[in-house]
């Protein structure tokens, strides 16, 4: 069946340090994948999506690459903030868009 | 701006209550979806709503019922809360079933 795995947290960081949080899946065809963001006391936000392999998706600094090859949608940031402390969750629809899965989420902190 | 609205932030009950959790979206969508978070195990699904009064239980939905009666609101339903449900709720919605879920900020639920 179709699952999403992320790398165990919790990470921590000092700011200005480059962040990588890997994400794997497992689904037939190609899905589309996401990765959300949860600030301290707050929903899920959107935070990128790719549809398609080899596509890039990007925002506010944070970048993933959808790579058929190795199925994977690692999320990546050059210069992390303070305000990157959050938990980050990949995410993929299947092929027909019938479901939504979510990974486990991985929290990150940045310290000054 | 899309918005999802859930009816209290923080929610303190007494076992065998009855719970009702409310969530509205304002963005015409088809879809509302009920999770739970809780820490290490991350997002389940609890239950789903493709259209108005169509329901489908999702990965637990034990002890919960929902309710849509109409499109914009979503209800859960915690017939006789139980301190195993003491959780984080969360409420989203999408248009589509794979497109990107839109978040609410989700219900601390605390049972005693």
């Amino acid at each position: 069946g179709n699952s999403v795995t992320q790398m165990e947290g919790p990470v921590t960081l000092s700011e200005e340090a480059f962040l990588t949080i890997n994400c794997t899946y497992t689904a037939t065809g190609y899905p589309s994948l996401f990765w959300y963001v949860q600030y301290p006391g707050e929903g899920l936000q959107l935070l990128l999506k790719a549809t398609k392999a080899d596509d890039k998706g990007s925002n506010k600094g944070f970048e993933a690459t959808y790579r058929k090859e190795t199925t994977s949608f690692h999320l990546e940031k050059g210069s992390v903030q303070v305000s990157d402390s959050a938990v980050y969750f990949c995410a993929l629809s299947d092929e027909a868009g019938n479901q939504f899965y979510f990974g486990t989420g991985t929290s990150l902190t940045v310290i000054p | 701006d899309v918005k999802v609205t859930q009816s209290s932030r923080y929610l303190v009950k007494r076992t065998g209550e009855k719970v009702f959790l409310e969530c509205v979206q304002d963005m015409d969508h088809e879809n509302m979806f009920w999770y739970r978070q809780d820490p290490g195990l991350g997002l389940r699904l609890i239950y789903f709503s493709y259209d108005v009064k169509m329901k489908e239980k999702g990965d637990i939905p034990e002890g919960y019922s929902v309710s849509r009666e109409k499109k914009e609101r979503f209800s859960l339903i915690l017939e006789s809360a139980s301190t195993n449900q003491t959780s984080m709720y969360l409420c989203a919605s999408s248009f589509i079933i794979g497109n990107p879920q839109y978040f609410g900020p989700g219900t601390r639920l605390t049972v005693l």
